[in-house]
């Protein structure tokens, strides 16, 4: 079992839709994250959230956007998305992000996405 | 950041002690080196990390180069749960955010 909660752990939408996912820690993690994983790939950094702030967006599009409601709480809203946007998204948060900062990350297990 | 290469697969057998190696030849002095792994069907998990000087815990050891050019990750009693993708990543010690970048890592096949 995670510590990092994601729901839904999968989900089917058409490219009109309008869909979020969700992810929620109770850690008293300060940095929170969302990382895509398309099949037999590495993990890649989307987002980074710190104190509730978004400090870091990867150059990604616009249909995904990142909310940050509360310190437990990450949020990805989806949009209008492309069949190539199928993958794991996973969420991931850490304790600090002071400098010398080696908090280990701790994931999820991830929400399922295809879209048709 | 700093790139790692790590061989694309590695096969062990239960009960074996497994030595997965990691090259960094570029790394800096603020980085350290950190070791995840992926079940099938789950999200990255931290293994271990280090400095300088080798590290021990409960699921790993993890040998650091002199030269900081290279690490091994060591799972000294390989079992079937083991079977993962791990991966090495260098993290800067002095970035304020503690993002982390994947590389390929290695697939794990643990043997009966």
């Amino acid at each position: 079992d995670t510590e990092v909660t994601q729901t839904p752990k999968h989900l089917v939408m058409g490219m009109t839709n309008k869909k979020s996912l969700k992810c929620e820690q109770h850690m008293g993690h300060r940095a929170m994250y969302w990382y895509k994983q398309k099949a037999k790939k590495p993990p890649e950094l989307m987002f980074v959230y710190s104190y509730e702030k978004l400090s870091i967006n990867e150059s990604v599009p616009s249909r995904f956007s990142p909310e940050c409601p509360n310190s437990s709480l990450l949020n990805l809203h989806l949009h209008a998305l492309q069949p190539e946007d199928s993958a794991l998204y996973l969420c991931a948060s850490s304790q600090t992000t002071g400098q010398n900062n080696n908090s280990p990350l701790h994931f999820g297990n991830g929400t399922r996405l295809t879209v048709t | 950041d700093a790139k790692t290469t790590q061989p694309n697969s590695m096969e062990s057998n239960e009960e074996e002690p497994v030595h997965l190696p990691c090259n960094h030849s570029t790394i800096s002095g603020t980085d350290y080196i950190h070791w995840y792994r992926q079940l099938p069907s789950q999200g990255p998990e931290y293994v271990i990390h280090g400095l300088t000087s080798n590290v021990n815990n409960r699921m790993a050891s993890l040998a650091i180069a002199e030269d900081r050019k290279s690490s091994t990750l060591i799972l000294h009693r390989a079992t079937l749960r083991d079977a993962a993708v791990y991966y090495c990543i260098l993290r800067d010690r002095g970035s304020t955010l503690g993002r982390l970048y994947f590389g390929r890592g290695t697939q794990l096949t643990v043997w009966p």
